[in-house]
């Protein structure tokens, strides 16, 4: 139980375009989800914070206009890096959870920009 | 002070040995705590979660708790090449947060054979 699966799994696109990561709850409700960001060798960030059918609460320097949180369902959410730059190139984690404290984590996406 | 501060490492332990991983925090009102294992380049997984002081065990693994310390363990006994690591401490952030999670640094762990 409580998995959580990711795509894609790796992206490479150029410097401008915008990419949308999808991450989804497959055999429980996530009434939550989260977003984070991983560079290498550092501890995962938290970007931002999303409940179903409300807006996402963004953490401090994540810009929102940015980086564009979805949570349509119970069971997806979608997270658009929008005019992508190299330094938006990372690894993204998404996680989830359903109404008890425990995070799932999806398997992560890694973004190339170009 | 980190919020969530744990022991620097890298850690190294010869096959079968215990390894023991410490983790501590500053939000005295978190409730929930959790313990991450992630391989290189992948996602990380979780192993064990406790939310009362004691000790809770999941066949090698077992948590240890301590609020009135803020400390937080996790043991792993007959430790195996497998379980080399990186291990993130997490730690519920207390408050109406919608179960958000504040992660340590995380220790790297090599179990050599």
């Amino acid at each position: 139980g409580a998995v959580v699966s990711q795509h894609p799994s790796w992206v490479i696109c150029k410097s401008g375009t915008s990419v949308k990561i999808e991450c989804r709850s497959l055999d429980f409700q996530a009434t939550t989800m989260f977003w984070y960001r991983q560079f290498p060798k550092q501890s995962l960030m938290l970007m931002a914070t999303s409940n179903e059918g409300s807006k996402a609460t963004y953490e401090q320097g994540v810009e929102k206009d940015k980086f564009l949180i979805n949570h349509a369902s119970l069971t997806l959410s979608t997270l658009t890096v929008t005019s992508a730059h190299p330094e938006d190139s990372s690894f993204y984690i998404c996680s989830a959870s359903g109404g008890k404290a425990e995070q799932y984590f999806g398997p992560g996406t890694r973004l190339t920009v170009t | 002070q980190k919020e969530v501060e744990q022991n620097s490492g890298p850690l190294s332990v010869p096959e079968g040995a215990i390894a023991s991983l410490n983790c501590t925090y500053s939000d005295r009102g978190s409730q929930s705590f959790f313990w991450y294992r992630q391989y290189s380049g992948k996602s990380p997984e979780l192993i064990m979660f406790i939310y009362s002081n004691g000790d809770k065990e999941d066949g090698r693994f077992t948590a240890q708790l301590n609020k009135a310390s803020q400390y937080v363990s996790l043991l792993i006994r007959d430790s195996q090449p497998s379980d080399s690591a990186t291990y993130l401490c997490a730690v519920e952030v207390g408050g109406t947060s919608y179960g958000k999670l504040t992660f340590g640094q995380g220790t790297i762990l090599t179990v050599h054979p």
